[in-house]
């Protein structure tokens, strides 16, 4: 049973540019959550989705924008992108409206 | 607002129970989480308390919850050199997690 995957692994940008890192849910899931883990600190929440609607949403701005596809899976995209943006993007996806939320290895966004 | 505090750093010797704390200023968060986090790698589910609950074992682990203290801990015991990683305490439910910044564990011979 595959569990989260994330790609791409590492992606490296300019400032200004767009970028779209994608997800693939545990089978069985239907809830993908996004989250940005800065160098040292802990994941922050961006947003949920469940039913391919944006569910809930964290402190984020708008340059900060998904999708979820009937199959599940989501996209995360960034516009406009800031040197601040370079983080490790973590997915997680959980069933429904159960506790577990289990995230995948990551994209290691490098912004310069 | 939201918080969640861990110490930074934890060292132990080979053996030894590590344990970790966390602190927080939300109550009403229905769950709280215990993920672990290896170098380059994702989050690690490792265990997690029902809100109501003040303790639960899961074979090496021990999760214990002080609600009135707003307190949750997590005990390894008899550590090991793969025990070695970043530990994030987490509050939340089916939706938005909230994370501490991590308490980095290193066991040593």
């Amino acid at each position: 049973d595959a569990g989260v995957t994330q790609s791409p692994t590492h992606l490296i940008k300019t400032r200004g540019q767009q970028v779209t890192l994608r997800c693939s849910p545990k089978s069985g899931h239907d809830t993908v959550s996004w989250y940005q883990q800065a160098l040292g600190q802990g994941p922050q929440f961006i947003f949920q989705y469940y039913e391919e609607e944006e569910r809930q949403r964290g402190n984020f701005p708008d340059r900060f924008s998904g999708h979820q596809f009937p199959n599940y899976s989501s996209e995360l995209n960034v516009n406009a992108l800031l040197l601040g943006d370079s983080a490790l993007y973590l997915c997680a996806s959980s069933a429904g409206k159960r506790y577990e939320q289990y995230f995948g290895p990551g994209t290691r966004l490098t912004v310069t | 607002g939201e918080d969640v505090e861990q110490s930074l750093f934890l060292s132990v010797r080979e053996g030894d129970s590590s344990v970790i704390n966390c602190t927080y200023t939300d109550s009403s968060s229905t769950y709280l989480y215990w993920y672990k986090q290896e170098p380059g790698a994702g989050l690690q589910l490792l265990t997690y308390i029902f809100s109501n609950m003040d303790m639960k074992q899961d074979q090496r682990l021990t999760v214990l919850l002080n609600k009135k203290d707003k307190h949750l801990s997590l005990r390894i015991a008899d550590t090991q050199t793969g025990d070695s990683a970043i530990y994030f305490c987490a509050l939340g439910g089916y939706n938005k997690l909230i994370f501490g910044a991590g308490t980095r564990l290193a066991v040593h011979p």
